[in-house]
Formats: structure tokens, sequence, C-alpha cells
């Protein structure tokens, strides 16, 4: 069955840094890979989307890589603020859509 | 912009009452979905709808149905609510694209519903 993984539960940085999340999957071809941002109490809301045949993609302070050779995409929010403390949310899209658990990310001041 | 909206944030109900929970998307999207959420499980697809009165199983069907008698509304009926459907509810619509499930999905806010 399709298993996609987010590194670490929760991650902790210094605002100011670069903040990477890391999204591994398994025994699926992706068209595309998402990314979604989660405030506590609310639904996802889309950040970025980037299809198999492109390895980088970015918007303003997110950059995000897809290597459909390793199954892995990595997302990176550079000059990290406060704000952006939530849980962010990978998916694949291909026939179906498989959304990972999460990683919560706490951007101290 | 897009929006989706949810009949409830907030919902308790008894063991074994039937339950409703409504989604209204305002964009003319093909495709809607149901998800619960639970801590440590991530988002899981109960159902899906890619055009009216059409709906294909996700994940975890099982006491739950769908209804989709309009293309901007699709209502998850839970039949006789059991502790175990305690969750968060998310609702979500996408248009159709290069596949079925089609690219970018837009979430309602939600429904937090407790079953006692």
């Amino acid at each position: 069955s399709q298993k996609i993984e987010q590194n670490s539960e929760a991650l902790n940085i210094q605002e100011g840094k670069t903040a990477t999340l890391t999204c591994n999957y398994t025994n699926y071809s992706p068209a595309y890979l998402q990314w979604y941002r989660q405030d506590p109490g609310r639904g996802p809301v889309f950040l970025l989307l980037i299809r198999e045949n492109e390895k980088e993609k970015r918007k303003e302070r997110l950059k995000v890589t897809f290597d459909t050779t390793l199954k892995q995409s990595l997302f990176h929010i550079t000059a990290s603020q406060p704000a952006d403390s939530a849980t962010y949310l990978c998916a694949l899209t291909g026939n179906q859509f498989y959304f990972g658990t999460g990683t919560s990310l706490t951007v101290i001041p | 912009d897009v929006k989706v909206t949810q009949s409830s944030r907030y919902l308790v109900k008894r063991t074994g009452e039937k339950v409703f929970l409504e989604c209204v998307q305002d964009m003319d999207h093909e495709n809607m979905f149901w998800y619960r959420q639970d801590p440590g499980l991530g988002l899981r697809l109960i159902y899906f709808s890619y055009d009216v009165k059409m709906k294909e199983k996700g994940d975890i069907p099982e006491g739950y149905s769908v209804s989709r008698e309009k293309k901007e509304r699709f209502s998850l009926i839970l039949e006789s609510a059991s502790t175990n459907q305690t969750s968060m509810y998310l609702c979500a619509s996408s248009e159709r694209a290069e596949t079925v499930v089609g690219e970018t999905q837009y979430f309602g806010p939600g429904t937090r519903l407790l079953v006692l």
C-alpha cells in the first residue's frame, strides 16, 4: 500500500533561519506533489504544487524540490517568521490523493 | 477566491443518531471530497464524488454514506453515529484536470464532531 512519511512530528527553529521539511513516499508514482499549510482547528490551505518533470519550484520565501528517483520532496521556508508556525502537509496526486500526517513547525522569536 | 463552506463548525450528537454534514462550494468544481482527520493518522478519505449523483469509496467508507444531488453540494451522512466517529471532518473540492481527482484541493473550515 502507499505510504508517505514526513520528517519528525515537530520541528522547532529560530526566527530568521531556514526550515526544511521532508516528505518521503513509497509504492507510488505521483503525477505531482503538493504542500499545504494547516493552522489549528482549520482546513488545509494549498501552498505549492510541483510536477513530476519539475525539479524545483519557488514562491516568495517558499521552495519545493521533487526527486522522483529518491521518492522525496523537500519543502524550505527561508527567513522564517513566527507567523510561519503551523502544520505542513505533503500530498501526492495521481489517480488518487494521498496526504501525509504532517510536520508541526514552530518558529521561535 | 474559492470558497468551501461546511454547515457546522462544532457538533455534538448521541450514539445512534443520524448525522448530516453538509458542504457547499461556489467555484463550479466537478470534484468534491470528504475526509476525516485524527491525531497521528492524518487525513483519510471517506468518499469522493467526481460528478452529480456519482460517488466513489475512499479508504474508510464504512459507517458513512454520501449524497450529491447538485454540483455545488456534497453531504456526508452518518447513519447511526458511534463514538469512534468522533473526529474532525473536512470537505474539499477540486477542478477536474489532467487526472480525475484534479490538482489543488480547496478545503472547508472543518466540522468537529463529538459523539457521546
